[in-house]
């Protein structure tokens, strides 16, 4: 049973087009990331939700919004795609309290032409 | 400036050596400490963490990692690498009040040789 799912696995698109990565966790969390890691292998935290709240929104573009349909999903959705926004995104939860272990989906590679 | 720094880029070690990994970070004061592996294509998976208490801290797939205060470090060490730990290896802390928060050092990517 995957813990934390992230679809698509890879994406490809053009500069300009708008797309979305869909994450989905059936751990029961309540506390929900998106990290971003760059072609040097920089991770960096853009988004958290808390029971659908949004808690954590670092100097991310407003091209970037996420949007937490319930608990178990975090989604998110990049307008106006650019060249530097190509990296692997990857979804995490976690059970609310600081410092608890965050569970990391597989990643999805978003590649803007 | 707070920050999480990994001075090893690139670690190479032969099957069966130990294995030392230095994190050492830059916060006022001391954070939740973890380390973190992905594999090639993969996701990240805890190995460990630290919040207090006991120094020597026992994680899985035979990793442990001390905390020392008084070096601001958090280094990660196996006493025989097998060729599967091969992977980038991610020092992260979370600040305590910055809502579990994940910041992350740059990676130490480790190869193994056989």
């Amino acid at each position: 049973d995957t813990a934390v799912s992230q679809t698509p696995k890879y994406l490809v698109t053009q500069m300009g087009n708008d797309k979305s990565i869909k994450c989905e966790q059936n751990l029961g969390h309540d506390t929900m990331y998106w990290y971003k890691q760059d072609s040097k292998k920089f991770l960096k935290i853009m988004f958290s939700y808390n029971n659908k709240e949004l808690i954590i929104n670092e100097t991310v573009p407003n091209r970037f919004s996420p949007k937490s349909p319930d608990k178990a999903h975090l989604n998110l959705h990049i307008n106006s795609l650019e060249l530097g926004d190509s990296a692997v995104y990857f979804c995490a939860s976690s059970q609310g309290g600081t410092g608890n272990e965050q569970y990391f989906g597989p990643g999805t590679r978003l590649t803007v032409t | 400036a707070q920050s999480v720094t990994q001075p090893d880029i690139h670690i190479t070690v032969s099957e069966g050596a130990s294995l030392e990994l230095r994190c050492n970070y830059s916060y006022g004061a001391t954070p939740y400490l973890f380390w973190y592996v992905q594999s090639p294509g993969q996701g990240l998976q805890l190995l460990l963490k630290y919040f207090s208490g006991d120094t020597l801290v026992q994680g899985i797939k035979g990793f442990e990692a001390e905390f020392k205060r008084s070096q601001s470090s958090f280094n990660l060490r196996k006493p025989s690498v097998h060729w599967s730990d091969a992977a980038e290896y991610f020092c992260a802390v979370v600040l305590t009040g910055t809502a579990s928060k994940l910041t992350f050092g740059t990676g130490t990517r480790l190869q193994v040789t056989l």
